[in-house]
């Protein structure tokens, strides 16, 4: 079976800290994983995928094969991160589905 | 960019009514998806379509029923309104072979059911 876990309902950090969103996952062939973003009063939006390996807005995450994680990391948050961020998972063994974390809401405080 | 559109960002509907939720998309989009998204559960997947007339049951099935006769549009149908239907649902539609690996949503549609 297919599982994204988000350990963390609620994230509060302060304006200039760094900050770590966790996701673990469970998949038994080569997974695609993705995180999304929400912005309050906006839609869902694909923030970053693993295998672009590239930096959006200053997050970056790393799929750890080993350790069957995908964390969303950001050297120093910014007020605008605040947002509902979510993990998820997909594949070719998937049928084209998608599979969603529970989600982290992140707090940036001024 | 391509367009995910709901036909109503908030709609407020009786107990035993059916309700009709509707999803267009513009981007030629062979997969089309159906969510429920609720505090604390995240997306919960409802339906998906995978062509015109396919349908495949998601985690949550149950209460729901979909229809897709064109490519561009998905619609979701509640055949009998219950208060735990309260939530916000969200459509999203993907690309297929090498177009496939990114969701697009629509905006949502908070459904309240009294």
């Amino acid at each position: 079976a297919q599982r994204v876990t988000q350990p963390e309902k609620l994230l509060s950090v302060f304006k200039g800290a760094p900050v770590e969103l966790k996701c673990n996952y469970s998949y038994s062939g080569s997974p695609e994983l993705f995180w999304y973003v929400q912005y309050s009063r906006q839609r869902l939006q694909l923030l970053l995928r693993h295998i672009s390996r590239e930096s959006i807005k200053g997050f970056t995450a790393d799929l750890n094969k080993g350790e069957t994680s995908f964390h969303l990391k950001k050297p120093f948050a910014q007020e605008e991160d605040s947002a509902m961020y979510y993990c998820a998972l997909s594949g070719r063994g998937t049928g084209n589905q998608f599979y969603f974390g529970t989600g982290t809401s992140l707090t940036v405080i001024p | 960019d391509v367009k995910v559109t709901q036909s109503s960002r908030y709609l407020v509907k009786r107990t035993g009514e059916k309700v009709f939720l509707e999803c267009v998309q513009d981007m030629d989009h062979e997969n089309m998806f159906w969510y429920r998204q609720d505090p604390g559960l995240g997306l919960r997947l409802i339906y998906f379509s995978y062509d015109v007339k396919m349908k495949e049951k998601g985690d949550i099935p149950e209460g729901y029923s979909v229809s897709r006769e064109k490519k561009e549009r998905f619609s979701l149908i509640l055949e009998s309104a219950s208060t735990n239907q309260t939530s916000m649902y969200l459509c999203a539609s993907t690309g297929a072979g090498e177009r496939w690996n990114e969701q697009f949503f629509g905006p949502g549609t908070r459904l309240t059911v009294l």
